[in-house]
Order: C-alpha cells, then structure tokens, then sequence
C-alpha cells in the first residue's frame, strides 16, 4: 500500500467554525508534513513530523493546529480562519526526514474554502 | 538555503514530440532533487528523484532526468509525450525548514493536438 488519504476532499467553513483535517498512511512511514497550496503556487511547507514529535513548524499562525496521535495518523486542526487561508492543503510522508530515506508521498489534498 | 528554479512558466509540445522541462538548482554540495507532476485538483506525484550514484535517472511514465553538476541542472526529459502528459511539473529539493521540500514555481505542459 503506497498510498497517503486525506480525507474530507472539500471543507467549506465560516471564521468562527472549528474543523478538522485528517490524513492516513500505512506504508510505515516515521516522518509525515503539511503543505498548503495556493492557487498557481507550489506547495509551501507547514509542519513536519518525525516519529510522532513537531520538529519543524515554519512559522504557521497558531490558528493551525497540528497534531500527530500516531504514526499512522495526521491531524490539522483548524480554528478562526481567514479567507485568505482558503487553498488546497496537502499531507506527505515519507519514511524518515533524513535524505536519503525522503522521498515523500503525497496525498490527494483537502480543498478549503473559508468564507 | 536550497532552491532550484524552474525558468519555464508555460511550456507547449505538439503530441508525439520530445520534452524537456529546466530545473536549476542552488546548492554548493550534491543537493536532493526531485521532479513531481500535478494534474489539475490533485495531489504530487513522485516522477523521479536523485540522491547521488548515476546521473542519469529514470523514472515513471517514460520520464528521466538528468544531473549535470557544471550546469547545476536537473532537467526532465520524455522522448515523446501524450496527451495525458498535460500537467503541473515541479521540481523540488530537500531544504524547506531542512526536511520539507522547497519547490520551484512549476511549470505548465500544454499538449497540442
């Protein structure tokens, strides 16, 4: 199974909403990341998990929230957001952070819209 | 930091031609580079990476690339390209916060008929 699922595929929220992204993989991976995509952009790097620990948070706004219950498992937990956080956010994993073991598998994505 | 830069914003090849998309990186020592395709409201998919060895590296979908060290280049390569090839490319590089991946802006493929 080389496959990454995020699930919903869509979530339309208001700013006061608070909801949930959840992300799944198991291939065994020990590193697993947040991106978020703007239209016609690359992916940009959010989060990186390692064996279940936040080693990296590139300075996101504390209305993200991640979460990593397992390894297995990714959470984005979302609260109070801004229009302008609408964008499509992708989860990846791979089986460590460390180069040569980095080659990262991403999912589907969530498409957010905040209205 | 590590960056690589992708000068081609557009692309356009006429179906059955050769392809090649640049991808420049900046990085004094042999950096982690990677090439993804996106098609429209999806996820990346791995096409090829390279971490060090041969230069030459093949991967899905009929693609390579290769590594050239005096261009600082790893561009991407398909002899001839179909009609589902129309996609986003992104080249990428371990650099982003050290583990995450920085990409280039990307490069649009427009297949003509």
């Amino acid at each position: 199974d080389t496959e990454v699922t995020q699930t919903p595929k869509h979530l339309v929220m208001g700013m006061t909403n608070k909801k949930s992204l959840k992300c799944e993989q198991h291939m065994g991976h020990r590193a697993m990341y947040w991106y978020k995509q703007k239209a016609k952009k690359p992916p940009e790097l959010m989060f990186v998990y390692s064996y279940e620990k936040l080693s990296i948070n590139e300075s996101v706004p504390s209305r993200f929230s991640p979460e990593c219950p397992n390894s297995s498992l990714l959470n984005l937990h979302l609260h109070a957001l801004q229009p302008e956080d609408s964008a499509l956010y992708l989860c990846a994993s791979s089986r460590q952070t460390s180069g040569d073991y980095n080659e990262q598998f991403f999912g589907p994505g969530t498409r957010l819209t905040v209205l | 930091a590590q960056s690589v830069t992708q000068p081609d914003i557009h692309i356009t090849v006429s179906e059955g031609a050769s392809l090649e998309l640049r991808c420049n990186y900046s990085y004094g020592a042999t950096p982690y580079l990677f090439w993804y395709v996106q098609s429209p409201g999806q996820g990346l998919q791995l096409l090829l990476k390279y971490f060090s060895g041969d230069t030459l590296v093949q991967g899905i979908k009929g693609f390579e690339a290769e590594f050239k060290r005096s261009q600082s280049s790893f561009n991407l390569r398909k002899p001839s390209v179909h009609w589902s090839d129309a996609a986003e490319y992104f080249c990428a590089t371990l650099g982003g916060g050290a583990d995450g991946l920085t990409f280039g802006k990307g490069t649009h493929l427009i297949i003509q008929p």
